[in-house]
């Protein structure tokens, strides 16, 4: 089973900031939390992972609670390009079975 | 090209029939996940590997599925006496190593209907 719970949909009107996010109440301390997408008819693409410090990069930011029992996924500037499903996964040092959720479909309305 | 490569990118069979699908990761990376998605579902885990050892099949859905791989590089997925309920998108990733940092470069996927 997944370790984490994301909304199954969300709709965002484009070029506004989107919040995605993603409870993983039984995270161990040693789990890296990472994010995935999957755009239309593709495989899932890598956005962002982080431990406890919220992270940013080019593609979006990841804030990640005191307690590590949740995050959100931000995309600060929604285009039409980001309707996709995201996935919340988390992921240990010696973890071979990487287990993906159902994920949060996101919409963007023009 | 510098991407994980997947083929087929299409198969249709018939029912019963064994089917090979096969994953070229990205040159260097040792880690290789299978993973299976069917229509409008999620990524369902169905084995990695580490160099050529899969230390964990529980993944695999029945005895009908085995999976291998050569030279630490070159993935092979095989079905044997294929049904209907196998038609999915199947999908491999590759990564520079396990572990909770590793990123996963994921291929097109392999579109598998079964008849």
């Amino acid at each position: 089973d997944a370790k984490t719970t994301q909304p199954n949909s969300m709709e965002s009107n484009e070029e506004e900031p989107v919040h995605l996010p993603c409870n993983h109440s039984t995270i161990s301390g040693t789990d890296y939390i990472h994010w995935y997408r999957q755009l239309p008819s593709q495989g899932p693409e890598y956005v962002i992972h982080g431990l406890t410090s919220n992270v940013n990069n080019r593609m979006a930011s990841l804030a990640i609670a005191e307690d590590r029992k949740s995050s959100t996924l931000i995309l600060h500037r929604a285009t039409l390009r980001d309707a996709a499903v995201y996935y919340c996964i988390l992921r240990a040092n010696r973890d071979d079975k990487i287990i993906f959720g159902k994920g949060t479909r996101l919409h963007i309305l023009p | 090209g510098a991407g994980v490569s997947q083929s087929p990118s299409n198969k249709v069979t018939e029912k019963g029939k064994d089917v090979e699908l096969r994953c070229d990761p990205i040159s260097g990376h040792t880690a290789l996940y299978w993973y299976r998605q069917s229509l409008g579902q999620g990524l369902e885990f169905l084995i990695y590997f580490q160099g050529n050892s899969a230390p964990d099949k529980s993944g695999l859905p029945s005895d009908r599925f085995s999976a291998e791989r050569t030279g630490g590089s070159v993935s092979t997925l095989t079905i044997q006496r294929t049904q209907q309920e196998d038609s999915a998108v199947y999908l491999c990733a590759s990564s520079t190593h396990p572990g909770a940092t590793g990123e996963l470069f994921f291929g097109e996927g392999s579109r598998l209907t079964v008849l």
